[in-house]
């Protein structure tokens, strides 16, 4: 298994709403990231996850709350979201500290605030 | 702080063509260097890694350099189809945390 696998794949939320994305892989890989990536942008990074710990938060606000239950899974929890939220959140993960891995990116949550 | 540049922004050309994507970063103390495609709405597939030590790399009909002391990559695609119209992006990786993109060059192949 070679795929970082997201879910849903779409997603409509109101701004009172909580929901969540999740993000599985099964590459054994140790590092984990979310990236934002709104229309005709390079992705930005939100978050990094290290060995399932929390090792960088991009001051990315509150509403947004990060979660890494196991080395496979990493969820991103959504409350209270504004309008201007709604982008291509992405998910990746890394084989670890090596320096000669390369980023494998999910296909990503098309996320619309209404 | 790192800087990638990717040049042009947009590119068309006919089918068939052969054509050169280019990317150019400001901080040589690089790990690695990755192109990604990006259909639209999609996720981020991954087209080619070069190592800081390597000079290319080659699958199928693409073919990336990397010019590391001169901060310069390029993405060859030989005998361009219409399914490779999409976004390229460029990014280069300094430690497990840092990976700092391009813009991107949004490609159209047209039949």
């Amino acid at each position: 298994d070679t795929e970082v696998t997201q879910t849903p794949k779409h997603l409509v939320m109101g701004m009172t709403n909580k929901k969540s994305l999740k993000c599985e892989q099964h590459m054994g890989h140790r590092a984990m990231y979310w990236y934002k990536q709104k229309a005709k942008k390079p992705p930005e990074l939100m978050f990094v996850y290290s060995y399932e710990k929390l090792s960088i938060n991009e001051s990315v606000p509150s509403r947004f709350s990060p979660e890494c239950p196991n080395s496979s899974l990493l969820n991103l929890h959504l409350h209270a979201l504004q309008p201007e939220d709604s982008a291509l959140y992405l998910c990746a993960s890394r084989g670890g500290n090596r320096t000669n891995y390369g980023y494998t990116f999910g296909s990503g949550t098309r996320l619309t605030v209404v | 702080k790192q800087e990638v540049t990717q040049i042009p922004a947009a590119l068309s050309v006919p089918e068939g063509e052969n054509l050169v994507l280019n990317c150019s970063f400001t901080d040589s103390a690089i790990y690695n260097l990755q192109w990604f495609r990006q259909d639209p709405g999609k996720g981020l597939t991954s087209l080619l890694l070069i190592q800081s030590s390597q000079r290319e790399q080659t699958s199928g009909r693409l073919n990336a350099s990397l010019d590391k002391s001169s901060g310069r990559s390029t993405l060859y695609i030989a005998a361009s189809q219409p399914g490779d119209s999409a976004t390229y992006l460029c990014a280069v990786s300094r430690g497990y945390s840092t990976l700092t993109f391009g813009k991107g060059t949004m490609l159209l192949v047209s039949p």
